[in-house]
C-alpha cells in the first residue's frame, strides 16, 4: 500500500498560519476517523499532537488544529512560532487492519 | 509519568536474526495495545507491527510479515519484536509506542527514543 501524500516542505514566517494536506485513498483516510498527526523536532522521537483527524492531547497548543475533508486530512499551525520548525507526518488506519504514514513535511518558520 | 526503554539493536548480517526489547514503566501495560514503528535514517516513518493488550491478536505490515514476529510478557511489562531473515532495508531507528487502548491501531503517545538496527555484511 502507498504512504499517505503529503507536501515534502512548507514555509511560513512567525505569526502567520500554515496548512499541512495528507492525501489517502477510500481504503484509509477516507473510511475512517482514526487519523492522528505527529511533530518531529531533528534528533528526537515523534510526539502527537493530533489524534481522531480533530482531538488535541492535553498539553499541546491551541494553535495546532486538524480537519478533514474526504480522502485529504488536513494540519493547520496558527501564530507560527520558531519552535514549530520540525518534521511533521500523518498517520492512518487502513481497512486492511494497517497504519500508514504519510511521506512527512519538513516545516520551515522563516 | 509513561516511559518506554528500547534496547537490543545493533550490527547484523543480511539474513541473520535480532530480537528488540522495550521496557514500559508508569501506565497499566495489559492495558494498552503497542505497537513498533521505525524510521530508516533520514527518511519517514513507517508501522512495523502492532499487539493488543493481552496479547491475542497482532498486526504487521506487509513489509515485514512472515518475518517479524511482535508479543509481549505482561508480567514483565515488556514488549518484543523477533526479527528475522533480516535485509538492508530493514536498516532503520526502530521505535516502541503506546497505543490509545486495549485493542486498537490508533495513535501512539507516547514514543520511545529507539534503538538502531543495521542490516550489512
Amino acid at each position: 500500500q502507498s504512504a499517505l501524500t503529503q507536501p515534502a516542505s512548507v514555509s511560513g514566517s512567525p505569526g502567520q498560519s500554515i496548512t499541512i494536506s495528507c492525501t489517502g485513498t477510500s481504503s484509509d483516510v477516507g473510511s475512517y476517523n482514526r487519523v492522528s498527526w505527529y511533530q518531529q523536532p531533528p534528533g528526537k522521537a515523534p510526539k502527537l499532537i493530533i489524534y481522531d483527524v480533530t482531538k488535541r492531547p492535553s498539553g499541546v497548543s491551541n494553535r495546532f488544529s486538524g480537519s478533514k475533508s474526504g480522502n485529504t486530512a488536513s494540519l493547520t499551525i496558527s501564530g507560527l512560532q520558531a519552535e514549530d520548525e520540525a518534521d511533521y507526518y500523518c498517520n492512518s488506519f487502513t481497512r486492511t487492519y494497517t497504519l500508514i504514514f504519510g511521506g512527512g513535511t519538513r516545516l520551515t518558520v522563516l | 509519568e509513561v516511559q518506554l526503554l528500547e534496547s537490543g539493536g545493533g550490527l547484523v548480517q543480511p539474513g541473520g536474526s535480532l530480537r528488540l526489547s522495550c521496557a514500559a514503566s508508569g501506565f497499566t501495560f495489559r492495558s494498552y495495545a503497542m505497537s513498533w514503528l521505525r524510521q530508516p535514517p533520514g527518511m519517514g516513518l513507517e508501522w512495523v507491527s502492532g499487539i493488543t493488550g493481552s496479547g491475542s491478536t497482532t498486526f504487521y505490515s506487509d513489509s515485514v510479515k512472515g518475518r517479524f514476529t511482535i508479543s509481549r510478557d505482561n508480567s514483565k511489562n515488556m514488549l518484543y519484536l523477533q526479527m528475522d531473515n533480516l535485509r538492508a532495508e530493514d536498516t532503520a531507528l526502530y521505535y516502541c509506542a503506546k497505543d490509545s487502548g486495549t485493542y486498537s491501531l490508533s495513535y501512539f503517545d507516547p514514543w520511545g527514543q529507539g534503538t538502531l538496527v543495521t542490516v550489512s555484511s
